[in-house]
């Protein structure tokens, strides 16, 4: 089975700008949670989508958004983007979350700077 | 709110030795606890994990305790060799759709 893919791996954006990224789960794979990892805070946790429905949202700001697709890929985007934002987003899928409390797979994360 | 701190955040042992990694979680209705491996500039990846159903859960030189009265849970690597230096993180799963990290440990295993 192929593992989670994160799309694009890289980018480099100015302050004011917007972000979308992607993530495709594992195949039969229904939850996509994302994440922001910047050194020394660990994996904040950004939303969870199951169905095309968010399920919890962390303590971030509205520019950060998601959405899910029908076939389970999902992206979040970032508006108005701060210097701040820059980290390592991952999103990492499992079957289905929630009361199963499934294993999560990480995707390779897409490194993004704000310059 | 909902919390895990995660102690040491920097471990350093000689190989062949044990290393423990601590954290504590909030909210007492977590019932999953996944620790997860991150080599550099590589992804997260589970290595081991408990429920809260069960004390305490080994494979082969991993092991990890849950204390749930005290709201610990705690990693023991044992006969430690490089390979096993990285960033530890460890994670209570709240209920929720919501998984919630520790600020992880940087493990480095000396030679």
């Amino acid at each position: 089975k192929a593992g989670v893919t994160q799309t694009p791996r890289y980018l480099i954006k100015t302050r004011g700008q917007q972000v979308t990224l992607s993530c495709s789960p594992i195949s039969g794979h229904r939850s996509v949670s994302w994440y922001q990892q910047t050194p020394g805070q660990g994996l904040q946790f950004l939303f969870e989508y199951f169905s095309e429905t968010q399920r919890n949202k962390g303590n971030f700001p509205g520019r950060f958004s998601g959405r899910q697709f029908s076939n389970s890929r999902s992206e979040m985007n970032v508006s108005t983007l701060e210097l701040g934002d820059s980290a390592l987003y991952l999103c990492a899928s499992s079957r289905a979350g929630g009361a199963f409390t499934d294993t999560q797979y990480f995707g390779p994360g897409t490194r993004l700077t704000v310059l | 709110g909902e919390n895990v701190e995660q102690h040491p955040s920097t471990l350093s042992v000689q190989e062949g030795d044990s290393a423990v990694i601590k954290c504590t979680y909030s909210d007492s209705a977590s019932n999953y606890f996944p620790w997860y491996k991150q080599e550099l500039g590589k992804r997260p990846q589970l290595i081991i994990d408990i429920r809260s159903n069960v004390g305490e859960k080994k494979d082969q030189r991993i092991a990890v305790t849950l204390n749930k009265t005290a709201k610990h849970f705690s990693l023991h690597i044992t006969e430690t060799q490089p390979e096993d230096s990285a960033v530890y993180f460890c994670a209570a799963y709240t209920g929720g759709f919501k998984t919630i990290f520790g600020a992880g440990t940087r493990l480095f295993v000396k030679a």
